[in-house]
C-alpha cells in the first residue's frame, strides 16, 4: 500500500551494529504497529502505538526499541543487531475504531539481513 | 490462549478449479477473524473480516469466507481460481473479550494456481 513506506527496502548489517528501520504513512491513522515476519511462523508484533505519547510492547520486543517521532512516523531501532533478527520487517497502520474492528494497512516491508 | 493455525503451508489447485484455504482459530470468546494475501515483494493485502452478523462474508477479488463457529474456523474460498491468486495467504484473529488490540497471525498458506 503507497500510502504505509518503510525504509531501507533492504539493509545488510552485521553483528553489534545498530540500525533503525523507518516508516511513514499519509492515511492519517493514528494506530501503529510494526512486525516481523520469518518464514513458517507468520507475523509477530513487536510493539505498537496508539498515539504519539502511546508506545506498547508486543509479543517479542525484547532487542527492539520504538520512537513515535510524530503521527505519521514510527521508527524501529535494533541497539545492537544479531543474527536471529534476519527477517521481513512490516509497519503497519489502523484507525482508531477502539474495539479491534480496524483493518490493518501494511507497508512493502524491509528485509534485513544481519551477518 | 489465543491462537489462529494455517494447516497447509501450500495449497496447489489448477486455474478455473475452486479453492479453499484453511483456517481455524483458538479463541476463548467471540473472535474477529481477518484475512491477508502476501503477493511476492510486497506487505499483506486486506481481503476480507468477519466481526458479525453473516456467517458468509465476501471480499476483495471474489474471496469469500465461511465462520463457522461449531468447527472453530473460518476458511478462505474461491468458485474460480486465477493465476493471478497465487500469493500467501495469512489468516489472523482478535480475541475481543481479552485483548483486541493484537492480531495472531497464522503461518501462512502458499497458494499455487496453475495454467
Amino acid at each position: 500500500d503507497a500510502d504505509v513506506t518503510q525504509t531501507p527496502r533492504n539493509r545488510i548489517t552485521k553483528t553489534g551494529k545498530r540500525i533503525m528501520l523507518e516508516c511513514s504513512q499519509t492515511k492519517g491513522h493514528d494506530r501503529m504497529y510494526w512486525y516481523r515476519q520469518d518464514p513458517g511462523l507468520g507475523l509477530r508484533l513487536i510493539y505498537y502505538s496508539f498515539d504519539v505519547k502511546d508506545i506498547n510492547k508486543g509479543e517479542i520486543s525484547d532487542g527492539y526499541s520504538v520512537s513515535r517521532q510524530a503521527q505519521a512516523k514510527f521508527s524501529l531501532s535494533l541497539e545492537s543487531a544479531i543474527p536471529n533478527q534476519t527477517a521481513l520487517y512490516f509497519c503497519a497502520t489502523s484507525d482508531d475504531s477502539g474495539v479491534g474492528t480496524d483493518t490493518q494497512y501494511f507497508g512493502p516491508g524491509t528485509r534485513l539481513t544481519v551477518l | 490462549a489465543q491462537s489462529v493455525a494455517q494447516p497447509e503451508d501450500q495449497v496447489n489447485v489448477a486455474e478455473g478449479n475452486p479453492l479453499t484455504v484453511k483456517c481455524t482459530y483458538s479463541v476463548s470468546g467471540n473472535p474477529y477473524l481477518f484475512w491477508y494475501v502476501q503477493y511476492p515483494n510486497r506487505g499483506l493485502q486486506f481481503l476480507l473480516k468477519y466481526i458479525t452478523g453473516d456467517n458468509l462474508v465476501k471480499g476483495s477479488y471474489g474471496f469469500e469466507a465461511e465462520f463457522n463457529k461449531s468447527q472453530t474456523s473460518f476458511h478462505l474460498k474461491k468458485p474460480s481460481a486465477l493465476v493471478s491468486d497465487s500469493a500467501l495467504y495469512f489468516c489472523a484473529v482478535r480475541d475481543p473479550m481479552h485483548n483486541f488490540n493484537k492480531f495472531y497471525f497464522g503461518s501462512g498458506t502458499k497458494l499455487n494456481v496453475k495454467p
